[in-house]
């Protein structure tokens, strides 16, 4: 089955400095890559998505990277501010399939 | 409301009781997933419904859980003669397609097992 794994476990920026994490994947059928923001005593809220036909997607100050060759895809935060501090994962899901499996986490920290 | 809804929101049992809990996805979601969430990790797929069908239960870790979703709406997830292990936070997730969409999460049951 489908393995994710992500790095940093855990991320301290400043405020206004960027913030980058990085997830690798194990199967080549997946396609399709959401990233997730999980704050305290809450669910998962998906932030941005990103598929296999796509290298890179932004939305104001996030942004993924995804390169296929290498099966490594990125989470870019920029201008960072307080309220961005969250547990973040990403996730992979095969195409035709429904289950997603996600990555192990990062916490970040913007430090005022 | 407009998000998906689980309830409780906490449940406390004493080992070996039955648990039920409840998920009201976003009206007219076609698929239907729960997730178990052990502290400090990732959520782990359990199952997945397509309307009442449930396509996908290789990820329940034994026969004491069971979800079903009779009309294709709401779902419940049951664990029968609770064990200490399954203390988590099941979350339930709905997409509006049968291909790979965003799935949009509840905020979970926080399940204690005393």
């Amino acid at each position: 089955g489908e393995n994710v794994e992500q790095h940093p476990s855990t991320l301290s920026v400043q405020e206004g400095d960027s913030a980058v994490i990085k997830c690798t994947y194990s199967d080549s059928a997946s396609n399709y890559f959401p990233w997730y923001k999980q704050e305290l005593g809450k669910g998962p809220q998906l932030i941005i998505d990103i598929r296999s036909n796509v290298g890179e997607k932004k939305d104001q100050r996030i942004a993924v990277t995804l390169n296929k060759t290498a099966k490594h895809f990125s989470l870019h935060i920029t201008e960072t501010q307080p309220e961005d501090s969250a547990v973040y994962f990403c996730a992979a899901m095969r195409g035709g399939y429904q289950k997603v499996t996600f990555g192990t986490g990062t916490k970040l920290q913007v430090i005022p | 409301g407009a998000g998906v809804s689980q309830s409780p929101r906490y449940k406390v049992a004493k080992r070996g009781q039955d648990v039920a809990l409840r998920c009201d996805p976003i009206s007219g979601h076609v698929s239907l997933f729960w997730y178990q969430q052990a502290l400090g990790q990732g959520p782990e797929f359990l199952t997945y419904f397509q309307n009442e069908a449930q396509l996908d239960k290789s990820g329940l870790p034994s026969d004491r859980f069971f979800a079903e979703r009779p009309e294709g709406s709401v779902s419940t997830l049951k664990i029968q003669r609770t064990q200490q292990e399954d203390s988590a936070v099941y979350l339930c997730a709905s997409s509006n397609s049968n291909s790979n969409q965003p799935q949009h999460f509840g905020d979970g049951t926080r399940l204690s097992i005393l």
